[in-house]
């Protein structure tokens, strides 16, 4: 298995700009989590899906940011319009939800917003 | 937000040593795991030990749990360079299975 799959690996954009995350989990799994790594607040979920469906968007900073997982094999997070203060690595990591709740992380999309 | 502290935040120790990382954490929780964290790479499970176990080993890992003071420690014995990396520990509450994370234990063992 290629493991958690996130692309970009590195997105460089102007504040004001749409970005899109994507993130494709490993087949079989069916807890989806987006998490973001910042130096000031370390690493914090964001939003994380079960069966496709979201369970827990508590962690979404504000209306500026959206995800969805149109299917059991993909999942998107958008940011519209971006700030600077977005600036930080996104990971995606899955889980099998019937097991013991290890996660795979993917390697993370840099973003950068200028 | 972060569910607690670990120390030390940095860590340095010459090959062979042992390294001991501890985390503290603030609500009760269904399981407690540690991850590594290569610099630019993401996450990787390392154990997981859940909150009716008190001690878990695996190769060179050794964890505790002590959910009365809600702590524990990683140990990693006979350290190789390859062990550099930041070391967080995870927990998660029943019934929801997302994870919150400790702020990190940057380990450097020096060759």
């Amino acid at each position: 298995d290629a493991g958690v799959i996130q692309s970009p690996r590195h997105e460089v954009t102007e504040m004001g700009q749409e970005v899109t995350l994507r993130c494709k989990p490993i087949s079989g799994h069916n807890s989806l989590f987006w998490y973001r790594q910042t130096m000031m607040r370390g690493l914090e979920l964001l939003i994380y899906f079960n069966n496709n469906v979201p369970i827990d968007d508590s962690g979404m900073p504000e209306d500026r940011f959206s995800a969805k997982m149109p299917n059991a094999s993909f999942s998107t997070l958008k940011i519209q319009p971006s700030e600077p203060r977005d600036s930080a690595v996104y990971f995606c990591a899955s889980s099998d939800s019937t097991g013991v709740n290890e996660q795979f992380f993917g390697p993370g999309t840099r973003l950068t917003v200028l | 937000s972060q569910q607690g502290e670990e120390d030390p935040q940095a860590l340095s120790i010459q090959e062979g040593e042992n390294a001991t990382m501890n985390c503290s954490y603030k609500t009760s929780i269904n399981n407690l795991q540690w991850y590594r964290q290569n610099s630019g790479r993401g996450l990787v499970h390392l154990i997981l030990i859940r909150s009716n176990e008190r001690e878990k080993h695996s190769g060179r890992l050794r964890v505790t749990l002590d959910t009365s003071k809600k702590s524990s420690s990683l140990l990693i014995t006979a350290s190789r360079a390859a062990d550099t990396a930041s070391y967080f520990c995870a927990t998660d509450a029943a019934g929801r299975r997302a994870l919150t994370f400790g702020s990190g234990t940057r380990l450097q063992v020096q060759p």
